[in-house]
């Protein structure tokens, strides 16, 4: 079974930082491109970043680039995404997805909360 | 950037109705557009990629179609389990973008 699971959320001060993981098993990742996609309480979705399968491709939304940075490990399942520089409006649900064609699977999501 | 332009924001149907929620891309995009079901406090659920091949699962009342750079999800007979909000997406050139989404109450 595919899974996904994302954890690093939690309250952080404007200005501060916050790393988020994504867990994966069920699938081969490093056969696979993924993203970070968030989505501020009561708003659509916006996509974050995309990682090449091998990590040797970034790219970012305008909204964070510069503050956040992407990164994967394959031998241990997991993507990251660094957030520097947090802004209230930074404030999301933060979701990983695997990217097959489209978006294929997700996690849970983890929560980030930017305020003093 | 392409900007997606999704409508309805919001539309009420009844059991059985058909139901099309359209998107329109700001520039010609090819067919690199997928719709996701959402809803509250679940992830999306991707239904249908490129423009109109059906996700795995997903049931065949679900379709998808193109025409230049409007694109159409259509429910052909509304269920109860598709009360959700429903995002196209699209990509271009490494850059993702969603639709304000389509918010779908069955009556």
């Amino acid at each position: 079974e595919v899974q996904l699971v994302e954890s690093g959320g939690g309250l952080v001060q404007p200005g501060g930082s916050l790393r988020l993981s994504c867990v994966t098993s069920g699938f081969t990742i490093s056969t696979y491109p993924m993203n970070w996609v968030r989505q501020a309480p009561g708003k659509g979705l916006e996509w974050v970043s995309h990682i090449s399968f091998s990590g040797g491709s970034t790219y970012y939304a305008h909204s964070v680039k510069g503050r956040f940075t992407i990164s994967r490990d394959n031998s241990k399942n997991t993507v990251y995404l660094q957030l520097s520089s947090l802004r209230a409006e930074d404030t999301a649900v933060y979701y990983c997805a695997r990217d097959f064609f489209a978006f294929d699977q997700w996690g849970q999501g983890t929560l980030v909360t930017v305020s003093s | 950037d392409i900007q997606m332009t999704q409508s309805p924001s919001t539309l009420s149907a009844s059991i059985g109705d058909r139901v099309t929620i359209t998107c329109r891309a700001s520039q010609s995009l090819s067919s690199w557009l997928a719709w996701y079901q959402q809803k509250p406090g679940k992830a999306p659920k991707l239904l249908i990629y490129k423009a109109s091949t059906l996700a795995g699962g997903v049931p065949s009342r679900f379709s998808g179609s193109a025409s230049g750079t409007e694109f159409t999800l259509t429910i052909s007979s509304l269920q109860p389990d598709d009360s959700a909000t429903y995002y196209c997406q699209q990509y271009n050139n490494f850059s993702w973008t969603f639709g304000h989404g389509s918010k779908v109450d069955v009556k």
